[in-house]
């Protein structure tokens, strides 16, 4: 079947470490993912996007690493934050019919100690 | 701009009762679609649209309607809540389905709960 499933459940770091986000995809034909940040009580939050014609992608404090060969996206984050404490989720998109849609995964929750 | 906004916040219905949640968004986006988020299971879609006046069923739609009346609009019915229907539901617009342009964004979310 397909899905987007992350290896994680919950993720601890301390204030100031660097975070690593892993999740994996199934489907080979997807062309683009995204990350999302949902903090407590709100709704997902775009952080960053690539498209699987690229290996890399930076944006400010976060990188996205796409590897195609495994089926395998990651999202780093650097000098990690207590206001980076969330729940990230990574989603594929597809195309079915005439609208797009994102498969989203179960969700990592980062918790980030002072 | 306002982006995603939906309305209610939060409501408690009785088993039986209809109701509907309201999605707007100011954006001038093509796309719409309703979720649902439940612990373990993530966002599942419910419905969506690609433009005013059509809409169709994505993975859950059993127990629910939609309409997009107006190109900013689109609404998520409930004819007769069941406590399976107790979510927190997500309405997201995305400008176009193709290219790069796909990233959905999200509203703050409907807390109903189902008695």
């Amino acid at each position: 079947g397909e899905s987007v499933g992350l290896h994680l459940p919950t993720l601890s770091v301390q204030e100031g470490d660097n975070s690593i986000i892993n999740c994996a995809y199934s489907n080979s034909a997807s062309d683009y993912f995204i990350w999302y940040k949902q903090e407590s009580g709100k709704g997902p939050q775009f952080i960053i996007d690539i498209r699987s014609n690229m290996d890399k992608r930076q944006g400010q404090r976060v990188t996205v690493l796409l590897n195609k060969t495994v089926k395998h996206l990651s999202l780093q984050i650097a000098a990690t934050q207590p206001g980076d404490s969330a729940v990230y989720f990574c989603a594929e998109n597809r195309i079915y019919n005439q609208g797009g849609k994102l498969i989203f995964g179960q969700g990592t929750e980062l918790s980030v100690k002072p | 701009n306002a982006g995603v906004t939906q309305t209610p916040k939060f409501r408690v219905l009785k088993t039986g009762q209809s109701m509907t949640l309201l999605c707007a968004q100011d954006m001038n986006h093509e796309y719409m679609y309703w979720y649902r988020q439940d612990p373990g299971m993530g966002l599942r879609l419910i419905h969506y649209s690609v433009g005013e006046g059509t809409t169709a069923k994505g993975e859950v739609p059993d127990g629910y309607n939609v309409s997009r009346l107006k190109k900013q609009n689109f609404l998520l019915g409930l004819e007769s809540a069941a406590p399976s229907q107790t979510s927190v539901y997500f309405c997201a617009s995305s400008p176009i389905a193709g290219g790069p342009r796909k990233t959905q964004y999200f509203g703050p979310g409907t807390r109903l709960l189902v008695l």
